[in-house]
């Protein structure tokens, strides 16, 4: 069973131009991370929200995790090169000392330069 | 560099072989995860194990086992192997802050064939 839903799937767009992609889910998570993963590689850590309503920042992209920890958007401002790459949320559901992670189902981006 | 070391990066083998994938965790980190990346199933967790002991089982078959040493490095074995078994295999390390928040690091990955 998927439990976190990403959108889009895929997105390409023009250096430059802003995006938003999406994760969302019936399940509260107590938190949420964000991963960049390029061909061949492991996902890198970009971000981790923990509660409600959060906001971060990081450069150019902004992430922030829904009122009800259910949900999480990460925004793009000015796209570049760069940014190219499969985004993936994550959500944990811990009890303490037993957590595990679900990850969405992917987004994955392509800036044109 | 995550601090998460894989060997080997790449691994050929025929149907019905076992392999073994070697992980060293991040220095501290207690806890490790195995995933297994497929192109269509996206990153699918396997199992994790804490300090020497299994904490948490995903979508693991039978014929996959793993275990976590004394020194916290974690081997995954992969027996009898099928064709479906190719995949990139990544090992995540984690630790944990005071607010509960886990954040897994991951390796640069396995590339198993199977052929």
């Amino acid at each position: 069973t998927q439990l976190l839903e990403q959108s889009p799937q895929f997105l390409s767009i023009q250096e430059g131009e802003n995006l938003t992609v999406y994760c969302n889910s019936s399940s509260v998570f107590s938190s949420l991370q964000w991963y960049r993963q390029e061909p061949g590689e492991g996902p890198v850590l970009l971000v981790t929200v923990v509660t409600g309503g959060e906001v971060k920042k990081l450069k150019r992209l902004t992430f922030q995790f829904g009122d009800a920890r259910k949900d999480s958007s990460l925004h793009i401002t000015a796209a570049q090169p760069g940014d190219t790459g499969l985004y993936l949320c994550a959500g944990a559901r811990s009890n303490f000392g037993n957590e595990k992670l679900t990850f969405g189902t992917g987004t994955r981006l392509t800036i044109i330069p | 560099d995550s601090g998460v070391t894989q060997t080997p990066k790449h691994l050929i083998t025929a149907t019905g072989q076992r392999v073994t994938l070697r992980c060293s965790p991040r220095s501290g980190d207690l806890s490790v995860y195995w995933y297994q990346q497929s192109l269509d199933q996206g990153l699918q967790f396997l199992i994790q194990y804490y300090n020497g002991e299994e904490r948490a089982k995903g979508n693991i078959l039978e014929r996959f086992s793993a275990q976590q040493f004394p020194d916290l490095h974690s081997e995954l074995n992969l027996s009898s192997l099928e064709l479906g078994d190719s995949a990139l295999y990544f090992c995540a390390s984690s630790t944990s802050g005071t607010s509960g928040v886990y954040e897994q690091y991951f390796g640069p990955g396995t590339r198993l064939t199977v052929t």
